[in-house]
């Protein structure tokens, strides 16, 4: 049973280039959710999506960072252009209905 | 200077030992709870839930206790293996939300 896939595993980039953190949701599981995680501020959570429509953005910290959902196997993290600020760990997570979130192991960014 | 991150309390226990962690969480409309455990390098991963219309969930070797009346959830381990070594998070939310809100977590540190 494949769990939450992310790719890349490890990024690392100079500031002012874009990335792309990409994540399969386990088959099945309708909404999906991006989280951010670091030493200062802990777990936030920046956007999800519900049956590929995304239902609250409140979280995305500006708007450099943008998320897409095509299909129901798919979604990228967008963060146009890079800052140091943004290094951190970006988990994807996925759920089906009444049921509990699963993680992926992340994508660690590191901007230099 | 030196960098200020959330303060993790951590929880030292020796192998064998029963594992208490404890976790408030604010929002008296909150119906359901989570606990996840995160290993190093690793997303979260999900351990047992609760909601609202119970006080005890079992599962395997973990109980999970919930005190409405003091919005304090609790995570009991038996028998604590070096394996359970990692930090816990709680989350709680609002049936009609999908949003979780995580704790800043408990770092748990078992000495064989």
């Amino acid at each position: 049973d494949a769990g939450v896939i992310q790719s890349p595993r490890h990024e690392v980039t100079e500031m002012g280039q874009e990335v792309t953190l990409r994540c399969k949701p386990i088959s099945g599981h309708n909404s999906l959710f991006w989280y951010r995680q670091t030493m200062m501020r802990g777990l936030e959570l920046l956007i999800y999506f519900n049956n590929n429509v995304p239902i609250d953005d409140s979280g995305m910290p500006e708007d450099r960072f943008s998320a897409k959902m095509p299909n129901a196997s798919f979604s990228t993290l967008k963060i146009q252009p890079s800052e140091p600020r943004d290094s951190a760990v970006y988990f994807c997570a996925s759920r089906d209905s009444n049921q509990p979130q699963h993680f992926g192991d992340g994508t660690r960014l590191s901007i230099l | 200077g030196e960098s200020v991150g959330l303060h993790l309390p951590t929880l030292s226990v020796q192998e064998g030992d029963n594992s208490i962690i404890n976790c408030a969480y604010s929002n008296s409309a909150s119906d359901y709870f989570i606990w996840y455990k995160q290993e190093s390098g690793k997303g979260p991963q999900f351990i047992i839930d609760i909601r609202s219309n119970m006080d005890k969930r079992q599962g395997q070797r973990v109980t999970v206790l919930l005190n409405k009346t003091v919005k304090h959830l609790s995570l009991q381990i038996a028998a604590t293996q070096p394996g359970d070594s990692a930090v816990y998070f709680c989350a709680d939310k609002n049936t009609g939300f999908q949003k979780l809100v995580f704790g800043t977590g408990t770092r748990l540190l078992v000495s064989p």
